[in-house]
């Protein structure tokens, strides 16, 4: 398996633009997972889903982020508009069902506003 | 509530000596506790985990961490460092008795391993 698989791997947009990062989850994970990490942050999760189902999105900045998952093997993450504070490096992570199952992250989206 | 609390920013240690990267946790009931690391550029990479059982765990790359589950700590541990060790460590838990499935992690720990 390639692993998950994130895109684009930078973006540099401009404040009020549109933004939206993809992701696609290892094979057969049921999990699927939005992280974003910056240095004063640290790494925050967003959102995660279940089964495509979004389980938890207390970690949503703001109504300007909004995650979807149509089907199990795609999932994006839109920023709309952005900020320039919106600046990190955003992950995708996957893991199989079972809450003693590691996650496996995607190499990341580093997301610049300028 | 959950948390990850690694109270070390950055560790520092030479090649060649022991290395100790220290997490300690809160869970309402009891833990799965793992280990990433993050080389630059890259994304979070899986060390090693405790679901139950002996409390020493053995993962990658010659890492194993300790479950001590009076002190709330799994800190991880090399005996020898490597140059090529040097990253950014993150602890990791999840609620045993929790039905979702949410990782809490660290802020994160810098370790660098000079020659």
């Amino acid at each position: 398996d390639a692993g998950v698989i994130q895109s684009p791997r930078h973006e540099v947009t401009e404040m009020g633009q549109e933004v939206t990062l993809r992701c696609k989850p290892i094979s057969g994970h049921d999990y699927l997972f939005w992280y974003r990490q910056t240095m004063m942050r640290g790494l925050e999760l967003l959102i995660y889903f279940n089964n495509n189902v979004p389980i938890d999105d207390s970690g949503m900045p703001e109504d300007r982020f909004s995650a979807k998952m149509p089907n199990a093997s795609f999932s994006t993450l839109k920023i709309q508009p952005s900020e320039p504070r919106d600046s990190a490096v955003y992950f995708c992570a996957s893991s199989r069902d079972g809450p003693y199952t590691e996650a496996f992250f995607g190499q990341g989206t580093r997301l610049t506003v300028v | 509530a959950q948390s990850v609390a690694q109270p070390e920013d950055q560790v520092n240690v030479a090649e060649g000596n022991p290395l100790t990267v220290k997490c300690t946790y809160s869970v309402s009931g009891n833990p799965y506790l793992f280990w990433y690391v993050q080389y630059p550029n890259r994304g979070l990479q899986f060390l090693l985990k405790y679901i139950t059982g002996d409390n020493l765990v053995k993962g990658s790359y010659g890492f194993e961490a300790e479950f001590n589950k009076s002190q709330t700590s799994f800190h991880l541990k090399k005996p020898s460092a490597l140059v090529s060790d040097s990253a950014l460590y993150f602890c990791a838990v999840r609620d045993r008795g929790s039905t979702l499935g949410r990782l809490y992690f660290g802020r994160g720990t810098q370790l660098t391993v000079w020659p």
